[in-house]
């Protein structure tokens, strides 16, 4: 089936401009992740989604960074006054929300590469 | 707090296998997974492996877990070229409830021909 899906690939905007970034999760999975990539390093952890509930936000680095998944699919992340400090690829990643110990294997995409000029 | 390290870079030849280490914060009840990335992709799942378990074998991969050490290691036997990537290690802890994982900073492996 298909998997986790994120647009634009590729994301080039203003310092202080508002974005967007859309993350399309692999169909019947609960659990919807962002993370964000900085050259060089592994992914950091930013929020996660149980159903339409941000279950855990305490990776988001300020107030300007917010994400919704209103209907408990898609999934939006909203970085306002974009810093050049946010440029980054930021991954989104889906998994079934396994419980019971069992392991709840996340699926990512291919990410969205944002700069800020 | 949650820390998982790397080493950075490994090379090796074709045929030979490679051998990436990986470092975790040990947990009573923890989920530690391998994910390979290509060079403008994604992160793909390569494997993964319970504390309770010290070994896991899945066609040419193998993972150690060395639980008194906190040591998680990968081998690729007969590596390919094709197997040139950055591979992560990856932490998740569920004694505290978090579902999030704590990635290291991914060891680059350069197959040479």
């Amino acid at each position: 089936g298909a998997g986790v899906s994120q647009t634009p690939s590729n994301k080039v905007t203003e310092k202080g401009k508002y974005v967007e970034l859309r993350c399309d999760p692999i169909s019947g999975h609960t659990a919807l992740y962002w993370y964000r990539q900085s050259l060089g390093q592994g992914p950091e952890f930013l929020i996660y989604f149980q159903g339409t509930g941000a279950a855990d936000d305490s990776g988001l680095p300020n107030d300007r960074f917010f994400a919704v998944r209103p209907e408990g699919s898609v999934s939006t992340l909203k970085i306002q006054r974009t810093e050049r400090g946010d440029s980054a690829v930021y991954l989104c990643a889906s998994s079934l929300l396994l419980t019971g110990g069992a392991a709840d294997t996340q699926y990512f995409g291919p990410g969205t590469r944002l700069t800020v000029l | 707090g949650e820390d998982v390290e790397q080493s950075l870079f490994l090379s090796v030849r074709e045929g030979d296998s490679s051998v990436i280490n990986c470092t975790y914060t040990d947990s009573s009840s923890t989920y530690l997974y391998w994910y390979k990335q290509e060079p403008g992709a994604g992160l793909q799942l390569l494997t993964y492996i319970f504390s309770n378990m010290d070994m896991k074998q899945d066609q040419r991969l193998t993972v150690l877990l060395n639980k008194k050490d906190k040591h998680l290691s990968l081998r690729i036997a007969d590596t390919q070229t094709g197997d040139s990537a950055i591979y992560f290690c990856a932490e998740s802890i569920m004694d505290t409830g978090r579902r999030a994982l704590t990635f290291g900073s991914g060891t680059r492996l350069q197959v040479q021909p």
